[in-house]
């Protein structure tokens, strides 16, 4: 298993301003992701986040509106930027070992959006 | 691409009643598929997963799961609900080779006294 520590656990942000939130795990993972939940709704996989590279998007989002860091195996950060009322949801960092097809969930970072 | 349907969006049971939660996929290949857990406030906790093998799969607090093809379900089941189990649960399916998961919209399990 992991251990997986996100900060900040919930902020309220002023609409136009960005914020980054941080993941840190208590161990080498190979797989980070980033997934936001938006109120009352499932879980939506923002991106991948790769080590020394640039993250993989998926349909939807862009880098742009969500950059992403990775600089090693155990830390990652994920920015939300120029931020709406639309983009308050709970922020999800995720992190698995490749080929166990297991990933294991930190406890979210709500962002509320005024 | 892979998606997870799960057709109830509340349950309410009354406490020591049997649960069983739906859970129906759509994956071209064989799936790997998971029950996860959200309480209140918290992140999401892994209840069982199905790799391959023994259909009927044993997870944490008491939790089973029985996967079948050929309803291409993927269904939660658990004998005697306690308080304590009032939460959302979501099932997902993931995106073999990525561990990419697709959650369903999740179900709110509310527990009567």
């Amino acid at each position: 298993s992991a251990v997986i520590s996100q900060k900040p656990s919930r902020d309220i942000c002023q609409r136009g301003t960005s914020l980054t939130i941080q993941c840190q795990v208590d161990s080498q993972v190979t797989m980070m992701f980033w997934y936001r939940q938006q109120p009352g709704q499932s879980l939506t996989l923002i991106a991948t986040a790769n080590q020394g590279s640039e993250a993989t998007y998926e349909s939807g989002f862009v880098i742009d509106k969500f950059p992403i860091s990775r600089p090693n195996l155990t830390f990652s950060t994920l920015t939300v930027s120029n931020m709406s009322p639309e983009d308050s949801s709970i922020y999800l960092c995720s992190v698995g070992y490749r080929g166990t097809g297991e990933l294991f969930f930190g406890e979210g970072s709500r962002l509320t959006v005024l | 691409a892979q998606s997870v349907t799960q057709p109830d969006i509340h349950i309410t049971v009354s406490e020591g009643a049997s649960l069983e939660l739906r859970c129906n996929y759509s994956y071209g290949a064989t799936p790997y598929l998971f029950w996860y857990v959200q309480s209140p406030g918290q992140g999401l906790q892994l209840l069982l997963k199905y790799f391959s093998g023994d259909t009927l799969v044993q997870g944490i607090k008491g939790f089973e799961a029985e996967f079948k093809r050929s309803q291409s379900s993927f269904n939660l089941r658990k004998p005697s609900v306690h308080w304590s189990d009032a939460a959302e649960y979501f099932c997902a399916v993931e995106d073999t080779g990525f561990q990419k998961l697709v959650f369903g919209t999740g179900t709110r399990l509310l527990v009567s006294p």
